[in-house]
């Protein structure tokens, strides 16, 4: 069974530290996507990276990056110099690779990040 | 581009009222289809799901069922709603065939009374 763990229920911290959020897999798929999600307070979610599971590159955009370690099942995003427009809730998920009508994704329980000014 | 559409945006309804909720999607064609509920403070439930024109699949028994009259609609319905259906929802769609990233809407905040 697949499953999506984020430990962290809740972050603080001060504009322009550096914030990671932890996000632990479990699945028995050999292929698999990884996804982190972005929900700022309006509700939409929206959707920041993808990640296939044979493809062990971090990957940096702008003040994000994603470390993903397929020796610990882990997908972790930092934030690097955190801003006040970062706050939000962040959702790690997970999907097969392999072809299926259904696609579903499954999504962790979310980490509520706020940033102080 | 593609672009997701939802409404209402926000909907109070009393308890035993039916509800309908619209999604549609522009610029793709046979999108996968899906409806998820988000409880205050908690995670995504999803709910249905649409593989094409009225084909769907429902993750969780409860009093709500969806349809999908056309191609890129999607529509949440339920006959009589109860307390415990009230909550954020979300229509997202994704490629049939490429990769497995869902696209969300805005949503429709559900408060029922």
């Amino acid at each position: 069974a697949q499953k999506v763990t984020q430990a962290q229920t809740e972050i603080s911290v001060v504009e322009k530290e550096d914030v990671t959020l932890d996000c632990v897999y479990e699945t028995r798929d050999t292929t698999y996507y990884l996804f982190w999600y972005k929900q700022p307070p309006s509700g939409e979610l929206v959707f920041l990276i993808r990640r296939n599971s044979f493809d062990e590159q971090n990957e940096i955009s702008g003040r994000y990056s994603w470390n993903f370690q397929k020796s610990t099942s882990s997908f972790n995003f930092t934030i690097t110099a955190s801003q006040v427009v970062d706050s939000a809730v962040y959702f790690c998920a997970l999907s097969e690779a392999r072809y299926s009508s259904a696609s579903k994704i499954i999504f962790g329980s979310g980490t509520r990040l706020s940033i102080r000014p | 581009s593609q672009t997701i559409h939802q409404w209402p945006a926000t909907l109070v309804q009393p308890v035993g009222s039916p509800l309908s909720l619209e999604c549609t999607v522009e610029g793709t064609s046979n999108p996968n289809l899906y409806w998820y509920r988000q409880a205050a403070g908690r995670g995504l439930q999803l709910l249905f799901y649409s593989v094409g024109i009225g084909q769907i699949s429902s993750e969780v028994p409860q009093n709500l069922s969806a349809s999908r009259p056309q191609d890129r609609q999607f529509i949440l319905s339920s006959k009589k709603l109860l307390l415990s259906d009230s909550g954020f929802y979300l229509c997202a769609w994704k490629h049939t065939d490429l990769y497995n990233e869902q696209f969300f809407g805005p949503g429709t905040r559900l408060t029922v009374l």
